[in-house]
């Protein structure tokens, strides 16, 4: 079973939309959770932590729910410029562990 | 300049040759780490350093050999390079477990 799952997508919106993914983990000793922004080609870079119960930066806002074992990523007013993939990503027993990743497209 | 700073950028090659790519930060931090991303597979885990004498293996280890000149440069070693191993590889630095990775702006292997 792979530790860190996300629906690959691709997820098409129209700016403006609110769009949310969810992400599930495996490792229920996992403490840390972050979530990472890639585009095309390019490196992973940190989107947002989350610690807790979750936190909001911005249009973005993160949910931790450990009872269930999943994190989501909710985007609000959505940008061109957000169409990327985005990593889930849990702490392992040593390392961090990455999901594949869940491609957002977001058009005029 | 960027914290992590990979080298080369690009790299194309022959079967057989042995390659290495380097890593330096200038971030101070003890771990280090190298993965190697391919089209739906995610990025992989090939080994992975917390300080200077320690090295350990990741998911896919076999091929490769790392070593950790200092704390801040870590290389990754083909020692016999297959056309499999064309891939995008980045490597990433954290500060301590559990802690979020910083990455190096990859570098793009072709194997020929």
């Amino acid at each position: 079973r792979k530790e860190v799952e996300q629906d690959p997508g691709p997820f098409n919106v129209p700016e403006g939309a609110t769009v949310a993914f969810n992400c599930t983990y495996s490792n229920s000793a996992s403490q840390s959770f972050f979530w990472y922004r890639q585009d095309c080609r390019k490196e992973p870079k940190l989107l947002m932590s989350v610690y807790s119960s979750g936190n909001e930066d911005g249009r973005f806002t993160a949910q931790l729910n450990r009872a269930s074992q999943y994190i989501s990523l909710l985007i609000r007013d959505s940008k061109l410029s957000d169409s990327a993939t985005y990593l889930c990503v849990g702490s392992g027993y040593s390392t961090l562990t990455f999901g594949k990743g869940t491609m957002l497209l977001v058009s005029p | 300049d960027a914290d992590v700073t990979q080298t080369p950028r690009n790299r194309i090659t022959k079967t057989g040759k042995r390659i290495m790519l380097e890593c330096s930060q200038t971030k101070g931090h003890d771990r280090m780490y190298w993965y190697r991303q391919d089209p739906g597979l995610g990025l992989r885990l090939i080994y992975y350093s917390f300080d200077v004498k320690d090295i350990n293996k990741g998911e896919i280890s076999d091929g490769y050999s790392v070593s950790r000149q200092a704390q801040a440069k870590f290389s990754l070693s083909l020692e016999s390079a297959i056309p499999n191993q064309t891939a995008l590889y980045f490597c990433a630095t954290s500060d301590l477990s559990g802690q979020p990775q910083h990455f190096g702006d990859g570098t793009r292997l072709s194997i020929l």
